[in-house]
């Protein structure tokens, strides 16, 4: 299947400090990339759908000045949690989808833990 | 306002015993139903059903999908310890968006 990386796995910073997420896509290009949080023993959330050389859309409740989002290639999605607070540590995973399956599937990363102290 | 949810939220079994996890959803433009197994990373995926009443099987997990009763049953059969894990049904709708339950927490004792 195709595969999804993130980068990096586990970060751990200060209060008030900003932390960029990479999701990238190896072998397959992704139009478009989806960013969840999943909070200790609660389940996926979505937080916004990235397309490609577009503006990411974001859920409701997201800020979208706080979660920068790029997608700048077909293979390459940003996640910058700026100004971090502990409230904003969780486990982000990322996904891409894949235009050429013909069922859409999304793939998963395999998540960024992040920790604010 | 799109909405899965999955029952029971916990479960402990044994080896050998065979466990049902339900998840049901209530979501507009209803596009797949889809079963993932989390472990300690991101999810993994098992399923994905998109017709009524066609058993999609795969070793010892089967699952099932009511589309007129909006519902899905993952079946796993002489369960192992490696099948610990939570277990998270998704549904795929409209702008290819993936609406998550809270998962189910299988425990597989030996």
């Amino acid at each position: 299947g195709a595969v999804v990386s993130q980068h990096p796995s586990r970060v751990i910073c200060k209060s008030g400090t900003s932390v960029k997420i990479e999701c990238r896509s190896l072998d397959f290009q992704a139009t478009t990339m989806f960013w969840y949080r999943q909070f200790p023993k609660q389940s996926l959330m979505l937080m916004a759908t990235s397309n490609e050389g577009s503006k990411a859309t974001y859920e409701q409740g997201v800020e979208k000045d706080k979660f920068l989002i790029n997608h700048a290639s077909l293979t390459l999605s940003t996640l910058t949690v700026t100004s971090a607070h502990p409230e904003d540590s969780s486990f982000y995973i990322c996904s891409a989808l894949s235009g050429t399956s013909s069922y859409n599937e999304q793939f998963f990363g395999p998540g960024t833990r992040l920790t604010v102290l | 306002e799109d909405k899965v949810v999955q029952s029971p939220l916990s479960l402990v079994v044994h080896e050998g015993d065979t466990v049902t996890l339900n998840c049901s959803y209530e979501v507009t433009n209803f596009r797949s139903l889809l079963w993932y197994k989390q472990e300690k990373k991101a999810p993994t995926f098992l399923f994905m059903l998109t017709s009524s009443g066609i058993e999609k099987k795969s070793g010892r997990l089967s699952s099932i999908l009511d589309k007129k009763e909006l519902f899905s049953i993952l079946n796993i059969t002489a369960t192992q310890t490696g099948d610990s894990a939570v277990y998270l049904c998704a549904v795929l709708t409209s702008g290819s968006r993936l609406t998550f339950g809270e998962g189910t927490q299988l425990t597989v004792n030996p």
